[in-house]
């Protein structure tokens, strides 16, 4: 079973602070990647990762970075939290293009509060 | 202060009864397309695809449909069960020549089952 692992189900943190949220994947997938959950708004693409060390912008990357450094770990990075930041956030990770299937893997998320 | 977010779509439905989750997508372009179920405190999990080249599909208990003419992709439900409550997201596929296998979702159906 594929397995996608996020640090913590719940945190809280102050304005200002910085966050690092991490997301680990364990069946070698290409691709990785984060989303803000909202109500009504379904699931939005902060960043996302096609191979180590490269990155691309998603939908809403503004007060958002990201790391990649090994293949199975992706980092989120919020430099100075801000209350507006408060959401659930979601990892995700999947094989590049495989018998025409897109299906991306989902961690169980991280309730991030800021305060 | 805390953001309010949208409304979430409800749809109530008998124990036993079918189910049929509606979604509209936008980009005549996309390829691909996917269901999501998302019970609470867990990630988003796959149920069912389908690509452009195919009207319907069919897995257990779920068959999606799709309609390129009016882009409209629907999920039914057969049999609906107590375990069906959850929220409900269509994803596509807004570009087959972009790396990473991005997804672009829905805002989301809420379905409750009631006993």
């Amino acid at each position: 079973d594929v397995k996608v692992t996020q640090s913590s189900r719940y945190l809280v943190k102050r304005t200002g602070e910085k966050v690092f949220l991490e997301c680990v994947q364990d069946m070698d997938h290409e691709n990785m990647f984060w989303y803000r959950q909202d109500p009504g708004l379904g699931l939005r693409l902060i960043y996302f990762s096609y191979d180590v060390k490269m990155k691309e912008k998603g939908d809403i990357p503004e007060g958002y970075s990201v790391s990649r450094e090994k293949k199975e770990r992706f980092s989120l990075i919020l430099e100075s939290a801000s209350t507006n930041q408060t959401s659930m956030y979601l990892c995700a990770s999947s094989q590049t293009r495989v018998r025409g299937s897109y299906e991306q893997y989902f961690g169980p998320g991280t309730r991030l509060t800021v305060t | 202060g805390e953001s309010v977010g949208l409304h979430l779509p409800t749809l109530s439905v008998q124990e036993g009864d079918n189910s049929i989750i509606n979604c509209a997508y936008s980009n005549s372009a996309s390829d691909y397309f996917i269901w999501y179920k998302q019970e609470s405190g867990k990630g988003p999990q796959f149920i069912i695809d389908i690509r452009s080249n195919m009207d319907k599909r069919q897995g257990q208990r779920v068959t999606v449909l799709l309609n390129k003419t009016v882009k409209h992709l629907s999920l039914q439900i057969a049999a609906t069960q107590p375990g069906d409550s959850a929220v409900y997201f269509c994803a596509e596929n807004p570009s087959i020549k972009a790396a990473g296998n991005k997804l672009t979702f829905g805002g989301g159906t809420r379905v409750l089952v009631k006993p």
